[in-house]
């Protein structure tokens, strides 16, 4: 298994409040992205990193913004979560050379 | 714009028998296609994979057939187990590695 944490794996919120969700990799991967799973969509991505403090926006990004400051982390942070922001969130890892990803457990948060 | 789509949120199997799971998209931009496969509560995992220039992919008793004038392509489960109850997302890979997923299909195969 590839060696991605996140953190924390649940997670209630209200709204109005910031969160911030944490995904960790031991594997030195140099791409590193944040998912967001809803019933009817799949998966969608949020944002992406390409290295260390290299991101870009993903289909999904109004309300969330990621930081990288090692290669190691890769935080999602929702400034003021909202109900619709209610789901489940995915990191995933990849290297330059595959187009393969390696998937997280995955965090549920709920905005109430 | 649903760029990948998968039209069966659901498809139940016989032990034994084959699943067809079907996937359409309309990027023609996609280098390659995957298959991943999500068990409840875990992250997804990667199946098969297929690139843009092929039209068949073995591995095991998975299959991936691409068919590339209609748009179409299509993961065959042979013989099905009820180890293979999962959802099953088809994704579309463009340059940089960027995934785009569709809406997952719900196999169950029954004992």
């Amino acid at each position: 298994d590839a060696g991605i944490t996140q953190s924390p794996r649940h997670k209630v919120t209200e709204t109005g409040t910031p969160v911030t969700l944490r995904c960790h990799q031991t594997e030195n991967h140099r791409y590193m992205y944040w998912y967001r799973q809803d019933p009817g969509h799949g998966l969608r991505l949020i944002h992406y990193s390409y290295g260390v403090k290299d991101t870009d926006k993903g289909e999904v990004s109004d309300g969330y913004s990621v930081s990288r400051s090692k290669t190691e982390d890769f935080l999602l942070t929702l400034e003021s979560a909202t109900s619709s922001q209610t789901s489940v969130y995915f990191c995933a890892i990849s290297t330059i050379r595959s187009y393969e990803q390696y998937f997280g457990p995955g965090t549920r948060l709920t905005v109430t | 714009d649903q760029q990948v789509k998968q039209n069966s949120p659901s498809l139940s199997v016989q032990e034994g028998r084959i699943s067809i799971l079907n996937c359409d998209y309309t990027n023609s931009m996609f280098d390659y296609f995957l298959w991943y496969k999500k068990y409840p509560a875990e992250g997804p995992t990667f199946l098969i994979s297929i690139s843009s220039i092929k039209d068949k992919n073995e591995d095991g008793r998975f299959t991936v057939f691409l068919n590339k004038s209609a748009k179409h392509l299509s993961l065959h489960i042979v013989p099905s187990q009820p180890g293979d109850s999962a959802v099953y997302f088809c994704t579309g890979e463009t340059s940089g590695s960027r995934l785009t997923f569709g809406e997952g299909t719900q196999l169950t195969v029954n004992p």
